[in-house]
C-alpha cells in the first residue's frame, strides 16, 4: 500500500476554490486515488477516484499528473459545509483493505 | 450505495466489561470491515469480515479482544472484550459492494470506558 502525505490542515473562505495535494511518490501502476470527505461524528464518504488526468464529478475535481507522484483535489467554491476533514487513499481496484492516512482538516469560514 | 446501521450508536460502559456492536447492511455484501477511530486521529482497520469464515485482524489486533462474527451477509457484529479506558474509541464498519476503493461507512459507535 503506497503511503499519502498531506498537509495536516487548511484555511479557506466562503466562495473560494480549494485545491488539496496529497504526495504518493511510490504509487504502484495498478493503483488509484481516492479521496474521502469525513465530517464529525460521521463515518467517511466517498468524493472522487481517479487514475490518471483528470476526473470531475458534481462536487469535486481530481487532478493526477503524468508521473502519478502526486494528485490535487479540488472543491470548487468551498461553503461552510465543507469544513471537514479529507483523505488520500491510494490502492488497486479490487483490494478493498483501505489504509487511511492523517488526512487534511479543511476549515472554511465566513 | 449502501445503507449501513450501528447499534448501538453510542455507550458508557465499565472496564473489564465487554461490549457487542452490531453492523446492519441493507444488501448482501461479501466484504465487510470494522475500524477504530479515536478521537481527532485517522481510522485504523481493525479486522475484515467475510461471510462464513474467520475473520482477518491487522497487526495490533487479536481476536481474543475484538471477536468478530459475521452469520451472513448483511450482518457483523464487533465485541469489545475486558474493555479498559484506552478502547474508548469509534468503531466504525464498512462495506465495499464493487470492486474498487469507493466504500460505504456506517455512522460509527461512540464507545467510552469509565
Amino acid at each position: 500500500l503506497a503511503k499519502t502525505t498531506q498537509p495536516i490542515s487548511m484555511d479557506s473562505y466562503e466562495g473560494q476554490e480549494v485545491n488539496i495535494t496529497c504526495s504518493h511518490n511510490n504509487i504502484a501502476t495498478n493503483d488509484y486515488i481516492t479521496w474521502y470527505q469525513q465530517f464529525p461524528s460521521q463515518g467517511p464518504r466517498f468524493i472522487i477516484q481517479g487514475y490518471k488526468t483528470k476526473v470531475t464529478n458534481e462536487v469535486a475535481s481530481l487532478f493526477i499528473p503524468a508521473d502519478r507522484k502526486s494528485s490535487t483535489l479540488s472543491l470548487p467554491r468551498v461553503s461552510l459545509s465543507d469544513t471537514a476533514v479529507y483523505y488520500c487513499l491510494v490502492g488497486y481496484t479490487g483490494f478493498q483493505k483501505l489504509v487511511f492516512g492523517t488526512g487534511t482538516r479543511l476549515l472554511v469560514s465566513p | 450505495s449502501a445503507v449501513i446501521s450501528q447499534k448501538p450508536s453510542r455507550d458508557i460502559c465499565q472496564r473489564g466489561t465487554s461490549l457487542t456492536i452490531q453492523c446492519q447492511v441493507d444488501s448482501q455484501v461479501t466484504m465487510m470491515f470494522w475500524y477504530r477511530q479515536q478521537p481527532g486521529q485517522s481510522l485504523t482497520l481493525i479486522a475484515t469480515a467475510n461471510q462464513g469464515s474467520e475473520a482477518t485482524y491487522e497487526s495490533g489486533f487479536v481476536i481474543d479482544k475484538f471477536p468478530i462474527s459475521r452469520p451472513n451477509l448483511t450482518f457483523s457484529t464487533l465485541t469489545v472484550s475486558n474493555m479498559s479506558p484506552e478502547d474508548s474509541s469509534i468503531y466504525l464498519c464498512s462495506v465495499n459492494r464493487e470492486q474498487g476503493m469507493e466504500q460505504y461507512f456506517g455512522p460509527g459507535t461512540r464507545l467510552t470506558v469509565t
